[in-house]
């Protein structure tokens, strides 16, 4: 069964301080994996997207790695911000079918506190 | 900012009322998608399309119908609400499927039927 695990299930730091959230998948054939930013109450906002050949992508303060033998993937954020404070959902997609269904991951629900 | 737009944002209406959740999009997107959100939970797709006049169902069960028309509006009807049918919905779209295409989500409509 294709699933997405993600952990922590919430997380709360300080600003400034660095975080790593986790996604697991078990989807298969993979075909690329994203992170999205989702604030209350709103749309998922894409952070990264990588494919089976990329282990690092960044976009300012978020890093993505991804490791397609082991099945992971982590989400670094650096010198966080309080309007870090957001759902955090890891999504993979796979190439067995004509619509890429898109798998998604319950989210990290991280907390910034001043 | 993706252009993807939806209506209302909320939604309180009573049992048994027809309503119908609106999205539309200026980006010229054959793909449209509609999710089901519920707090803490994954997305879950209940309806795509294609293009003008294709409509498929998802993965989770849903009461709700779609419609399209035109390329750049995919509204979602329920005939008679329901307080099993309260919950965030999210509509997205993309410029192809096969997985490899961003989709992009609008703010959603948060729905409580009472």
């Amino acid at each position: 069964k294709n699933q997405v695990e993600q952990s922590p299930q919430s997380l709360i730091i300080l600003e400034g301080k660095n975080c790593t959230l986790q996604c697991n998948y078990t989807v298969s054939p993979f075909s690329n994996l994203r992170w999205y930013k989702q604030d209350t109450g709103r749309g998922p906002v894409s952070l990264t997207i990588m494919t089976f050949s990329e282990n690092t992508k960044s976009n300012g303060r978020y890093t993505a790695t991804l490791d397609a033998d082991t099945k992971q993937s982590s989400l670094h954020i650096t010198a966080s911000q309080l309007s870090d404070s957001a759902s955090y959902i890891c999504v993979v997609s796979d190439r067995g079918s004509t619509l890429g269904r898109l798998y998604f991951g319950r989210g990290t629900q991280l907390t910034v506190w001043p | 900012e993706a252009d993807i737009y939806q209506t209302p944002r909320y939604l309180v209406i009573g049992t048994g009322k027809k309503i119908t959740l609106e999205c539309s999009q200026t980006m010229g997107h054959d793909k449209m998608y509609w999710y089901q959100q519920d707090p803490g939970m994954e997305l879950h797709l209940i309806h795509y399309s294609y293009g003008v006049n294709s409509t498929e169902k998802g993965d989770l069960s849903s009461e709700s119908t779609v419609s399209r028309i035109r390329t750049e509006h995919f509204p979602l009807t329920l005939e008679s609400a329901r307080p099993s049918h309260t919950s965030q919905y999210l509509c997205a779209s993309s410029a192809g499927g096969g997985g490899k295409y961003e989709q992009y989500f609008g703010p959603g409509t948060r729905l409580t039927v009472t």
